[in-house]
């Protein structure tokens, strides 16, 4: 079935050290997200490519970064997690057609 | 730009109950409107959208939503809820023809009492 992966499901990382959560697909869709989550809240958008155009939120922290080395796949950065950044994240696709979300699991990162 | 309100934080209903989560939105522009639902540890799965022609719209697990243009209302109702159904909620809207961003609401968590 074509699908939005995320590896992996439950992330561990320490205060300060770099983490990387990734996303692939096979829906072969343009556009890619990645959210930030955190509990009993809706989903902040952080970043989207279209296709291989970058365009980051005004409010979304230096801190996050991205890469989209293909169409398939696309990754999240977070160079010094802080315990503030514990949350879910999450990675969604969309045709160029502008309508559906399509969602991964999601990962769920915690800091110590 | 738009904005979604979902009036119900959490909304406590028993088993084999009707149930109606509220979704009002604000806009300048036509709008494409969604629902989806969030599984504990899961991501978001589309539970049915509007984009044009009937208003009443059908979506997956029994859930249906209404447009309702001038009270700019989608609420989603489900006539008999299961335990199953507990979870998250989540209505979103993306204006027609411009960003194709979605803007989502805080969510309401539906919780099935036995």
């Amino acid at each position: 079935d074509a699908m939005v992966i995320q590896n992996p499901r439950y992330q561990v990382t320490q205060f300060g050290k770099p983490v990387t959560l990734s996303c692939s697909q096979t829906l072969n869709h343009n556009v890619m997200y990645w959210y930030q989550q955190k509990s009993s809240q809706a989903p902040k958008l952080l970043f989207h490519y279209y296709d291989k155009d970058f365009n980051n939120e005004a409010d979304t922290p230096d801190n996050f970064q991205s890469r989209r080395p293909n169409t398939s796949f696309c990754f999240l950065d977070i160079r010094s997690p802080g315990l503030g950044d514990a949350a879910m994240y999450l990675c969604a696709t969309t045709p160029s057609e502008r309508q559906t979300q399509y969602f991964g699991p999601g990962t769920r990162l915690l800091v110590l | 730009a738009q904005s979604v309100t979902q009036l119900d934080s959490q909304v406590p209903v028993f088993e084999e109950a009707p149930v109606e989560l509220r979704c009002n939105y604000s806009s300048s522009v036509s709008v494409y409107l969604f629902w989806y639902v969030q599984y504990p540890n899961q991501g978001l799965q589309l539970l049915l959208k509007y984009l044009s022609g009937s208003t009443l719209v059908k979506g997956i697990n029994g859930f249906e939503a209404e447009f309702n243009k001038s009270q700019t209302s989608f609420h989603l109702r489900k006539p008999s809820v299961h335990i199953s159904d507990t979870a998250e909620y989540f209505c979103a809207v993306s204006d027609r023809g411009g960003s194709y961003i979605p803007t989502f609401g805080r969510g309401t968590s539906l919780i099935v009492h036995p």
